[in-house]
């Protein structure tokens, strides 16, 4: 079945880049997500990127899609202390299904 | 921008009791809700995924009596812990399905249950 990997901790300072990592393995996803997950909360919806695109972004986000390689990066710029917080990637395939995530990336900015 | 309200966000009771978690979409229609169990430190976990007027499709080794999931409008979905017991308790999160282009899940802020 589908999965979809992260790494599971990213340290940075406050005011450099953070470059969160995944890969997948449905060769047939639609549509790639990264959602931010707050102590005690629920998940917000940051980006996404349609598979047919390699680049995506919104102000302080990047994120890159390698379809070849099946490989998602998120790039924080300027990482600010309320950027800690857990990060999911997830891949949806066609037709109605739910999404799959990844196990998420727990990012902590150190001032 | 789309909005999940989930309601409590947080219940403590005795072991025993039925609770209910309502999950509603405020401004945009939801064919399709998914409700998820998270562990601490642990990723999502698929419980159900429920169709506006229709059965709920369960994960495997999720218990279907226990975990009561009804659907009865585009807007509302709830789930009903019944007969709770402390292994039970978890967080709880709602999803609801936007039909826009990229079909973004947009969640809930959680359901904290606490069975004592």
């Amino acid at each position: 079945g589908e999965d979809v990997e992260q790494s599971l901790f990213l340290s940075v300072r406050e005011g450099d880049s953070s470059v969160i990592n995944c890969t997948y393995t449905d060769s047939s996803s639609t549509y790639l997500y990264w959602y931010k997950q707050e102590p005690g909360a629920g998940l917000q919806l940051l980006t996404y990127i349609f598979s047919n695109m390699d680049m995506k972004q919104d102000q302080r986000l990047t994120v890159l899609l390698n379809k070849k390689d099946k490989h998602l990066s998120l790039r924080i710029a300027d990482t600010q202390t309320g950027d800690s917080a857990i990060y999911f990637c997830a891949e949806k395939a066609s037709g109605n299904t739910p999404l799959v995530f990844g196990k998420g990336t727990r990012l902590s900015v150190i001032a | 921008g789309a909005v999940v309200s989930q309601h409590p966000s947080w219940v403590i009771c005795k072991s025993g009791t039925s609770v209910k978690i309502e999950c509603r979409s405020l401004d945009f229609q939801a064919t399709t809700m998914f409700w998820y169990r998270q562990f601490p430190k642990q990723s999502l976990m698929l419980m159900a995924t429920s169709n506006e007027g229709s059965k709920a499709t369960y994960e495997q080794g999720v218990e279907k009596d226990k975990f009561l999931i009804n659907h009865a409008s585009l807007t509302l979905s709830t789930l009903t812990v019944t007969s709770a017991h402390p292994e039970d308790s978890s967080f709880y999160i709602c999803s609801a399905r936007e039909r826009t282009g990229y079909q973004p899940q947009h969640f809930g802020d959680g359901t904290r249950l606490s069975i004592l």
